[in-house]
């Protein structure tokens, strides 16, 4: 079946520095979305990828799906207190199977 | 972005009582719903897909029994637990699948005492 790591499971940074987080496949994913998660809230979409070799931006989130279609990374420039949650990747390979990442949860220091 | 609505947002109830959460797609028709279950710290695990007029499909683990899922419309579907032990206390949230994306309700924190 499919395998999903993504990496790191947590991360605090100091406000002002970058982050990056990275989800991994076993198969080939036919698109891939990211969510972020605020404590005591629910997923909220930022974004969805589906070209290979595809990188989008969103303001300081930059977004990108590897060329071979396995792996995904969001990248955060200059971080924020805003920016503090849980970020999961989704996967939907050509099975249509949806599967979401373990998730790394980012805690910013003011 | 669509709008999915679940109610209730919390329920506390007595262990052996069953519990009712609705998911509901506010500006779109949705042929297919997910729920979710969300341990404290933990990643969505998906429990069932729930289609419309069809009976559900539940992942390997989760009691059909224990976790009736209901579609009955294209804009609901229900989540019943039904006698609820502490165990089944979590965040449980429902998705709907617009086209590629997927939206999520609020979710509902379920506390079984």
């Amino acid at each position: 079946g499919q395998q999903v790591m993504q990496i790191p499971q947590y991360q605090h940074v100091q406000e002002g520095e970058d982050f990056t987080t990275y989800c991994n496949s076993s198969t080939t994913l036919s698109n891939i979305q990211w969510y972020k998660q605020r404590p005591g809230g629910h997923p909220v979409f930022l974004i969805q990828l589906v070209k290979s070799g595809e990188v989008k931006k969103q303001k300081r989130l930059t977004f990108q799906f590897g060329e071979a279609k396995k792996n995904s990374s969001l990248h955060i420039t200059a971080t924020q207190t805003t920016d503090v949650g849980t970020y999961f990747c989704h996967l939907n390979n050509a099975g249509n199977m949806l599967t979401f990442g373990g998730g790394t949860r980012l805690m910013v220091k003011p | 972005g669509a709008v999915v609505s679940q109610h209730p947002s919390r329920v506390i109830c007595k262990s052996g009582t069953s519990v009712k959460i609705e998911c509901r797609s506010l500006d779109f028709q949705a042929t297919t719903m997910f729920w979710y279950r969300q341990f404290p710290k933990q990643s969505l695990m998906l429990m069932a897909t729930s289609n419309e007029g069809s009976k559900a499909t539940y992942e390997q683990g989760v009691e059909k029994d224990k976790f009736l899922i209901n579609h009955a419309s294209l804009t609901l579907s229900t989540l019943t637990v039904t006698s609820a032990h502490p165990e089944d206390s979590s965040f449980y949230i429902c998705s709907a699948r617009q086209g590629r994306k997927a939206f999520f309700g609020q979710g509902t924190r379920l506390t079984v005492v």
